[in-house]
């Protein structure tokens, strides 16, 4: 069984930027969320994917998007990149029968100069 | 007032004692709660998952959950140095397309 993967491990952009976070799901599991963990802070739920539509959706504006694919592997995109997007960005999967149990990736490191 | 709160810590125990990591959150209608251990510079891990008020035991880790009072806690036994990290307590509101809401954490360190 293969676990949660992510790329790229580490990503430096300048304000403005657009960005592209991809995301693999843990074998078995049709459900990807999305996080984003500030230093010091608690991962904050961005939004969530389930049969290829966000199906939940956290407290972040319009330009936090994303997509999920088919095998059940998802992009996060981030528009017109701002300082405070700074942060770890985790992709969790999990199995939508048991969407409370989620299992995370190691995280894109991205740094917004 | 913060949805899910717990103490930054550190919190800083003896080996072979018992560590004690408390969370409580505000959202009545939470269905479903969970601790999280985090590495520096790693990714959460799932340690502990709990639904149910009273006690689950999985080796050397209790959750405690009491939905009367809002409160989840994770009782660690013989802590070894390898636990030092931080415990993330996170809650679920409801099923399916709820994400979790965590707290920002309790730094834990196991003195040898």
């Amino acid at each position: 069984e293969t676990g949660v993967t992510q790329s790229p491990t580490h990503l430096i952009k300048t304000r403005g930027q657009q960005v592209t976070l991809r995301c693999s799901s843990q074998s078995g599991h049709n459900t990807v969320s999305w996080y984003q963990q500030a230093l010091g802070q608690g991962p904050q739920f961005i939004f969530q994917y389930y049969r290829e539509e966000e199906n939940g959706r956290g407290n972040f504006p319009p330009r936090f998007s994303g997509l999920q694919f088919p095998n059940y592997s998802s992009e996060l995109n981030v528009n017109a990149l701002e300082l405070d997007d700074s942060a770890l960005y985790l992709c969790a999967s999990s199995f939508r029968e048991r969407s409370f149990e989620q299992f995370f990736g190691p995280g894109t490191r991205l740094t917004v100069l | 007032q913060k949805e899910v709160e717990q103490n930054s810590g550190p919190l800083s125990v003896p080996e072979g004692a018992i560590a004690s990591l408390n969370c409580t959150y505000s959202d009545r209608g939470s269905q479903s709660f969970f601790w999280y251990r985090q590495y520096s510079g790693k990714s959460p891990e799932l340690i502990m998952s709990i639904y149910s008020n009273g006690d689950k035991e999985d080796g050397r880790f209790t959750a405690q959950l009491n939905k009367a009072s809002q409160y989840v806690s994770l009782l660690i036994r013989d802590s070894q140095p390898s636990d030092s990290a931080t415990y993330l307590c996170a809650v679920k509101k409801g099923g399916g397309a709820d994400g979790l809401t965590f707290g920002k954490g309790t730094h834990l360190i196991i003195q040898p």
